[in-house]
């Protein structure tokens, strides 16, 4: 069974820093792209970041471009979210998420998310 | 950037069939794809590259693509199926991947 656990959530000062981190297990990892999804409270869902199975390719809302950076340790199973000059608007529950990479003639290229984690909460408030 | 357009409610009696659309520019050249979320709950994928449903999944639920509209179809609507809904499309132009507003279930 596949299971996405984020860590890393809780409350930061406007402008301060935090490092999420998501632990994957009952999957091979390194052989999944991953991303990050997060859900402000009472709204929809924000897709943030996301990153190729070898880390060869990143891609970055650009809500979050030049201030979050999207890694992972594929010998420790983990992904890392590192969140710098936070703002009140960056509140939200943050979901790890496994991506679907794909390409078709008929479409073209193609991204979606199978598999969540259960989300950890970040709360940017002075 | 790319926009996609979901009502924000929709109501249904158990046992009929709910429809459930999402607008885009062209979304038909797009693969569309579902989700569904309850409360202090993950989002599941209920349907994706359009049509297709992960294991699991019940086949009241269906999808279709067409032209500016896709629409999550969900037949013989059952009371656990009241949720908030998301359609989810790959921008190819921006590499971003994009989310529709969201529409909540009511089932009444």
């Amino acid at each position: 069974e596949v299971q996405l656990l984020e860590s890393g959530g809780g409350l930061v000062q406007p402008g301060g820093s935090l490092r999420l981190s998501c632990a994957a297990s009952g999957m091979t990892f390194s052989n999944y792209a991953m991303s990050w999804v997060r859900q402000a409270p009472g709204k929809g869902l924000e897709w943030v970041s996301g990153i190729s199975a070898s880390s060869g390719s990143t891609y970055y809302a650009d809500s979050v471009k030049g201030r979050f950076t999207i890694s992972r340790d594929n010998s420790k199973n983990t992904l890392y979210l590192q969140m710098n000059s936070l703002r009140a608007d960056d509140t939200a529950t943050y979901f790890c998420v496994r991506t679907v990479i794909s390409f078709s003639s008929e479409k073209g290229n193609d991204y979606y998310f199978p598999y969540w984690g259960q989300g950890t909460l970040v709360t940017v408030s002075s | 950037s790319y926009v996609l357009t979901q009502p924000p409610s929709v109501s249904v009696a158990p046992g009929q069939t709910a429809r459930i659309t999402c607008g885009g520019d062209n979304i038909g050249s797009k693969s569309v794809h579902w989700y569904h979320q309850k409360p202090g709950q993950a989002p599941v994928l209920v349907v994706y590259d359009d049509t297709d449903r992960p294991s699991g999944i019940p086949e009241r639920f269906s999808g279709s693509n067409s032209e500016n509209t896709a629409t999550l179809t969900i037949s013989r609507v059952e009371a656990a199926d009241e949720a908030d809904y998301f359609c989810q499309v790959w921008d190819s132009r921006t590499v971003h991947v994009v989310f529709g507003g969201g529409t909540k279930l009511t089932v009444l």
